[in-house]
């Protein structure tokens, strides 16, 4: 089936801009991730999803930063007023969402790289 | 606060050379831990859980708690495990992962 789609794939933004950045996770997934990679780093997280429920935001770097599932199925990640250091690789993942006792797997989608100019 | 820490970016090997890609990692209670990898242009993806105890594409993960590590090996590298590897915890108390700064793994023909 259909993996997590992402786009756009690439956005250049100039800065000041506002950019929103769309994700689309597997059908029937009720958690959906996202991450920030900056070039040459691992992915770190932003914030996390339970259906329509932002259950953790602590990653945000700031309150420019925002991100909503209104359905519980396709979030979006917005950015205000873009700076140089929001210059990254933007990853969104879901899972089916964990089971007392299960163990869970993240599937990732292909990432948007923003350059913010 | 947990962590992960992979201290090589890059490491280079000879086809058919054993390959171990260190990872270490901080965490006070029981955690998760996993392998991704991305081969050029594809996603990130799993490797494997320390919890399943598998082998995938020949490698193994130990994870040993006394030594705070869960380094990712194999003993006969080929030319296809060229990729970037990341380690990364899941803690007992949420679901996100805390992702190492990934090593490199090139395997020279």
């Amino acid at each position: 089936g259909a993996g997590v789609s992402q786009s756009p794939r690439y956005k250049v933004a100039k800065r000041g801009q506002d950019v929103a950045l769309r994700c689309d996770p597997i059908s029937g997934h009720v958690s959906l991730f996202w991450y920030q990679q900056a070039l040459g780093q691992g992915p770190e997280f932003l914030t996390y999803f339970q259906n329509e429920a932002q259950l953790d935001k602590s990653g945000l770097p700031s309150d420019r930063f925002f991100a909503e599932r209104p359905e519980g199925s396709v979030s979006t990640l917005k950015i205000q007023r873009t700076q140089q250091e929001d210059s990254a690789v933007y990853l969104c993942a879901s899972s089916l969402g964990r089971l007392a006792g299960s163990t869970d797997t993240q599937y990732f989608g292909p990432g948007t790289r923003l350059t913010v100019l | 606060a947990q962590r992960v820490t992979q201290p090589e970016k890059l490491l280079s090997v000879f086809k058919g050379a054993p390959v171990e890609l260190k990872c270490n990692y901080s965490y006070s209670g029981s955690p998760e831990l996993f392998w991704y990898v991305q081969y050029s242009r594809q996603r990130l993806q799993l490797l494997l859980r320390h919890i399943s105890r598998e082998s995938i594409k020949g490698f193994t993960a130990d994870l040993n708690k006394g030594e705070t590590s869960f380094h990712l090996k194999k003993p006969f590298a080929q030319e296809e495990d060229s990729a970037m590897y990341y380690c990364a915890l899941e803690s007992n108390a949420g679901n996100m992962l805390t992702f190492g700064g990934g090593t490199r793994l090139m395997v020279k023909p």
